[in-house]
């Protein structure tokens, strides 16, 4: 069964960083986009970044291009999120999550419990 | 950019009952959505792919349909474990993936 687990996350102040990290197991890591997803408190489900199974190939929702950097280290089965500039609203939990095996998918078939990034003064 | 909306935001229903979930996407997306079931405290959970395909393990209660712009999951008979909040999400011609607000489905 596929593993997810993410670390990381914390309290941090406006203007500050952090850096997620998700372990992955039970599957080629490799081989698959990973991908970033978040939810606020008592809000929906809203993607971040994706990253190709390479690495090579990088994507972003508007709200956090050239503040997030997502990378991946292959070598360990690990995907990473670097937060820089956090603001308020980057409040949120933040779901590592796979995508479908097939090679047309873009649905998340496993993810992880969520590391929760609270960015407050 | 594709906006995704469902409906309705929360549906009460009785155990046992059928629901039906709708969910349309602003601009056709041809079969590229899915579903997914989050209960309070966890992580969303894949029921539907590709509109209509059920993902490994999940029951037949659950059936997905629609392609284009509008899309409905059903659920046969209501058990007590389905209470959750659904969502849809599509895939088509992504980034960005979105997904919609979601339908609470409560107990009535």
């Amino acid at each position: 069964e596929v593993q997810l687990l993410e670390s990381g996350g914390g309290l941090v102040q406006p203007g500050g960083s952090l850096r997620l990290s998700c372990a992955a197991s039970e599957f080629i890591f490799s081989r698959y986009i990973m991908t970033w997803v978040r939810q606020a408190p008592g809000k929906g489900l809203e993607w971040v970044s994706s990253i190709s199974g390479s690495g090579l190939s990088r994507y972003y929702v508007d709200s956090v291009k050239g503040r997030f950097t997502i990378s991946r280290d292959n070598s360990k089965n690990t995907l990473f999120l670097q937060m820089n500039s956090l603001r308020a609203d980057d409040t949120a939990l933040y779901y590592c999550a796979k995508l479908g095996s097939r090679p047309s998918a873009g649905w998340f078939d496993s993810w992880g419990q969520g590391t929760l990034v609270t960015v407050s003064s | 950019e594709i906006v995704m909306t469902q409906s309705p935001a929360t549906l009460s229903v009785y155990p046992g009952e059928r629901a039906t979930l709708s969910c349309r996407a602003s601009q056709s997306i041809s079969s590229s959505l899915a579903w997914y079931q989050q209960k309070p405290g966890q992580a969303p959970r894949l029921l539907i792919y590709g509109a209509s395909t059920r993902a490994t393990g999940i029951p037949a209660r659950f059936s997905g349909s629609g392609s284009g712009t509008e899309f409905t999951l059903t659920i046969s008979s209501l058990q007590s474990e389905d209470f959750a909040i659904y969502y849809c999400q599509q895939y088509n011609n992504w980034p960005p993936l979105i997904f919609g607000g979601g339908t609470k489905v409560e107990i009535k």
